[in-house]
């Protein structure tokens, strides 16, 4: 079974604090991916790596940034963080070739910023 | 630009009923097309997917049904069950487009036992 971790379930931070969210996938995934998940406006892409090192903006980067070190781990930074940015943050992997693009996804981490 | 839009943000079913989720699509290049079941506090889990050269795909009690012409694709779930109460979101891929999925905004779907 593909397995996608996400290091906390719950996290409180205050504004301006810096925040990392880690996700861990124990299946060599290639492609790997942070969405964040907002009543009424579903999931929307902030970053994605397809590789270590490589990382692509998706369509709400600004305000966020993403480490790639290793190939089993991708790592989203809040800068600054800011009560905009209260979230479920999902994390999610694909291996490669898989025909349907099918993504595997973490637990989820709730993020309140105060 | 939403490219992916479930118009419908909720729908509420009687068990033992037929559940149908809607879903519609702007960009005629889209070639496979995914739905994904999420509960609260839970990340998505995959359900069932269809290639944009199919008009159907079935798996026990999940049909998709593809209509290209219409840019429009449908959920349906028989007989629906109250383990079945979830958001539904409609996902559509483009191959090679570093396997990015577009996601619509979800439906919450109710089934009362």
């Amino acid at each position: 079974d593909v397995k996608v971790t996400q290091s906390s379930r719950y996290l409180v931070k205050r504004t301006g604090e810096k925040v990392f969210l880690e996700c861990v996938q124990d299946m060599d995934h290639e492609n790997m991916f942070w969405y964040r998940q907002d009543p009424g406006l579903g999931l929307r892409l902030i970053y994605f790596s397809y590789d270590v090192k490589m990382k692509e903006k998706g369509d709400i980067p600004e305000g966020y940034s993403v480490s790639r070190e290793k190939k089993e781990r991708f790592s989203l930074i809040l800068e600054s963080a800011s009560t905009n940015q209260t979230s479920m943050y999902l994390c999610a992997s694909k291996p490669p070739g898989q025909h349907n693009n099918e993504q595997f996804f973490g637990p989820g981490t709730r993020l309140t910023v105060l | 630009d939403q490219q992916v839009k479930q118009n419908s943000p909720s729908l509420s079913v009687q068990e033992g009923r037929i559940s149908i989720l809607n879903c519609d699509y702007t960009n005629s290049m889209f070639d496979y097309f995914l739905w994904y079941k999420k509960y609260p506090a839970e990340g998505p889990t995959f359900l069932i997917s269809i290639s944009s050269i199919k008009d159907k795909n079935e798996d026990g009690r999940f049909t998709v049904f593809l209509n290209k012409s219409a840019k429009h694709l449908s959920l349906h779930i028989v007989p629906s069950q109250p383990g079945d109460s979830a958001v539904y979101f409609c996902a559509a891929s483009l191959t090679g487009a570093n396997s990015k999925l577009t996601f619509g905004k979800g439906i919450t779907l109710s089934v009362r036992p």
